[in-house]
């Protein structure tokens, strides 16, 4: 079974800050990661996709990279609206969609 | 503008089955390159694939559900189900529908590019 972790779990931080979240597979998976956003109370939405293509709509200040096991999600400079939690999911193994743990974003 | 929206009942008893349905409306579930999902979240939790199926019919689902799982594709009606049989409190979540694009194109990198709001469904007697 192909697993995901994400690092840290939560982060506090300002606006304007650089925040960078990291996510781990247990195997490579290439290039087939996909980062989510999620606000309280409302759906997932896809930010990155194929780990580093920027969805139509998604603000520049949202970048992946990575490849292999290793992948990053850069907020480069961050804003009020992008208090959330964050997940990435591995899209390689298709008997399993698996998303990460999750990391929550919050108000320093 | 795609829209999904999930329905089905809010309250299900132990043991009975799950079932809900997501309509599609600005788009036609019969359209190539896309499958048709679900991914449920219990409460305070992280997110879980459930499984999802191509209009054709081919389908993939979780390993961990996969005896109790079926997702079906309504193209007369726009809508896709899915079925949970055997639930117990565990399966309490909040269930989503989704859009996967990507999987039957040539590179095969996928993603679940649109979502439904998402329903609560309780698991208790």
């Amino acid at each position: 079974d192909i697993q995901m972790t994400q690092s840290p779990s939560s982060l506090s931080a300002s606006i304007g800050d650089r925040v960078t979240i990291t996510c781990r597979a247990s195997q490579s998976i290439r290039n087939y990661l996909n980062w989510y956003q999620q606000k309280p109370g409302k759906a997932p939405k896809v930010l990155i996709y194929a780990a580093s293509s920027l969805q139509s709509g998604v603000p520049p200040r949202f970048s992946g990279s990575g490849s292999g096991t290793d992948f990053t999600l850069t907020i480069s400079s961050l804003q009020p609206e992008d208090f959330a939690t964050y997940y990435c999911q591995q899209s390689y193994y298709t008997d399993d969609f698996t998303f990460g743990p999750g990391t929550k974003v919050d108000f320093k | 503008q795609l829209q999904l929206q999930e329905s089905g009942p809010g309250l299900v008893k132990p043991s009975e089955t799950l079932s809900l349905t997501c309509t599609v409306s600005g788009a036609s579930v019969n359209t190539d390159n896309y499958y048709w999902a679900w991914i449920r979240q219990p409460p305070g939790k992280g997110l879980e694939w459930i499984g999802m199926r191509y209009y054709s019919g081919s389908a993939y689902y979780s390993p961990s559900l996969k005896s109790r799982v079926t997702i079906s594709v309504d193209t007369a009606n726009n809508q896709f189900s899915l079925k949970l049989g055997s639930v117990t409190a565990a399966d309490t979540a909040v269930y989503y529908c989704a859009r996967h694009f990507g999987l039957a194109t040539p590179s095969g990198l996928n993603w679940f590019d649109s979502w439904g709001h998402g329903t609560l469904v309780t698991v208790s007697s």
